[in-house]
């Protein structure tokens, strides 16, 4: 049985830092891209980012991109998000999620864990 | 980036109506295009990829169609449990995005 539990959310001041962390289990994780989808209070889903089985491909929503870092641990099977510089719009839930196999390069998410939340406040 | 639009960001409709939910792109996304099911308090749940194929274990009272810019979701015979925000998404290529979302309650 797949499952992807996220950990790391909480409380941090504005212009601080946190990782998020996702342990992944019941299925080969080098073989599936990975990414983080997260949901503000009451709004919609927004893409994050994306790393590829092999770390050789990556990509960030513009509104993260140079504060985001992800990154994958294969030997731990863990999937990290570090997250620098974090803002009050920074504050949502964070999905981690698994790619579907598929024969295409890119794939849609076929399961999310139940997400970490994260709180950008003084 | 490309930019994803819905319509209608809600509608009211009764269990056995026939439900259209609407999805365009800013670009054309061939058919890398998937529909998620969201209900409240709850991860999405896939529903149609590639625009057009069932995910395993989704009812057959949901389909999807189109390809390039304009895709639709459509619940033949829309049942209690369908009542939920629906999103689309592309994953043509990075930064992939969701449509804003359309939510679909109970007339």
């Amino acid at each position: 049985e797949v499952q992807l539990v996220e950990s790391g959310g909480g409380l941090v001041q504005p212009g601080r830092s946190l990782r998020l962390s996702c342990a992944a289990s019941g299925f080969t994780f080098d073989e599936y891209a990975m990414h983080w989808v997260r949901q503000a209070p009451g709004k919609g889903l927004e893409w994050v980012s994306g790393i590829s089985g092999n770390s050789g491909s990556i990509g960030y929503a513009d509104s993260v991109k140079g504060r985001f870092t992800i990154s994958r641990d294969s030997a731990k099977n863990l999937l990290h998000l570090q997250m620098n510089n974090l803002s009050a719009e920074d504050t949502a839930l964070y999905f981690c999620t698994k790619e579907r196999y598929c024969t295409s390069s890119r794939c849609p998410f076929d399961y999310w864990g139940q997400g970490a939340r994260v709180t950008v406040s003084s | 980036a490309i930019r994803m639009t819905q319509s209608p960001s809600s509608f009211s409709a009764s269990t056995g109506d026939r439900v259209t939910i609407t999805c365009r792109a800013s670009q054309g996304i061939s058919n890398y295009l998937a529909w998620y099911q969201q209900k409240p308090g709850k991860a999405p749940n896939l529903l149609i990829y590639g625009a057009s194929t069932l995910q395993s274990g989704v009812p057959s009272r949901f389909s999807g169609s189109g390809s390039g810019t304009v895709f639709t979701l459509t619940i033949s015979y829309l049942q209690s449990e369908d009542f939920a925000t629906y999103y689309c998404q592309h994953y043509y290529t990075y930064p992939f995005t969701f449509g804003p979302g359309t939510k679909v309650v109970i007339k």
